[in-house]
């Protein structure tokens, strides 16, 4: 079983539509939760980072961490085209990016 | 304030060549951790440097070495490449013990090994 489970996908919404997409982790030391959204041949950007559990809101974007179901969601309102990408959930044990341990991604298409 | 900067942007080696790829920091951060993607799979941690010495490594073997200078700015070197090898090569800086834990990745070094 891998640390990180994350549906790769694809995923394809219609443009304005709510996307939901998740991971569930097994390490119950993870603190910090990250999404990075990746466009093709790029690096990750980082788009939302939160430290043990709760909501963070940012923009259209909203991340959610249970720690008690081991389970992290990251919501997009509002979808755009610009937002087709790959998105990947990460998540450590510390500070700095120590040993962080990435999601495989999941595809997301939005159509106009 | 200036990104994270990897070169070069791709690279074709033959198996049991040796490469390096580089890396600068983005200003301010003091830390540099090398990952590998391997296509439609999620960064693989390689290891992370702070203050020139090696801070933790992941599951990769010892032929996967690294550099970091004064500067902040970091080296991977990978000797007697294989095939399996080839991938997406990501460098990610960050402000170790800053009280955050935010990452910024460079743009990758894709490399292909025949």
């Amino acid at each position: 079983q891998k640390e990180v489970e994350q549906d790769p996908g694809p995923l394809s919404v219609p443009e304005g539509a709510i996307v939901s997409l998740n991971c569930t982790y097994s390490n119950s030391a993870f603190q910090y939760f990250m999404w990075y959204r990746q466009y093709s041949r790029k690096g990750p950007e980082l788009l939302m980072y939160t430290y043990s559990s709760g909501n963070k809101e940012d923009g259209r974007f909203t991340a959610q961490v249970d720690k008690s179901s081991k389970y992290i969601s990251l919501f997009i309102r509002d979808s755009q085209p610009s937002d087709s990408a790959t998105y990947l959930c990460a998540m450590s044990e510390g500070t700095g990016g120590f040993k962080t341990i990435f999601g495989a991604g999941t595809r997301l298409f939005v159509k106009a | 304030e200036t990104g994270v900067t990897q070169s070069p942007t791709h690279l074709i080696k033959t198996r049991g060549q040796q490469v390096t790829l580089r890396c600068s920091s983005q200003s301010g951060h003091n830390t540099v951790s090398w990952y590998q993607q391997a296509l439609g799979q999620g960064p693989q941690f390689i290891f992370q440097y702070y203050r020139e010495e090696e801070n933790g490594r992941g599951n990769f073997p010892p032929r996967f070495s690294g550099l970091q200078f004064p500067n902040y700015s970091s080296e991977l070197n990978v000797n007697a490449l294989e095939l399996d090898d080839s991938a997406l090569y990501l460098c990610a800086s960050s402000r170790l013990r800053g009280g955050d834990n935010e990452q910024f990745f460079g743009p990758g070094t894709r490399l292909t090994v025949l």
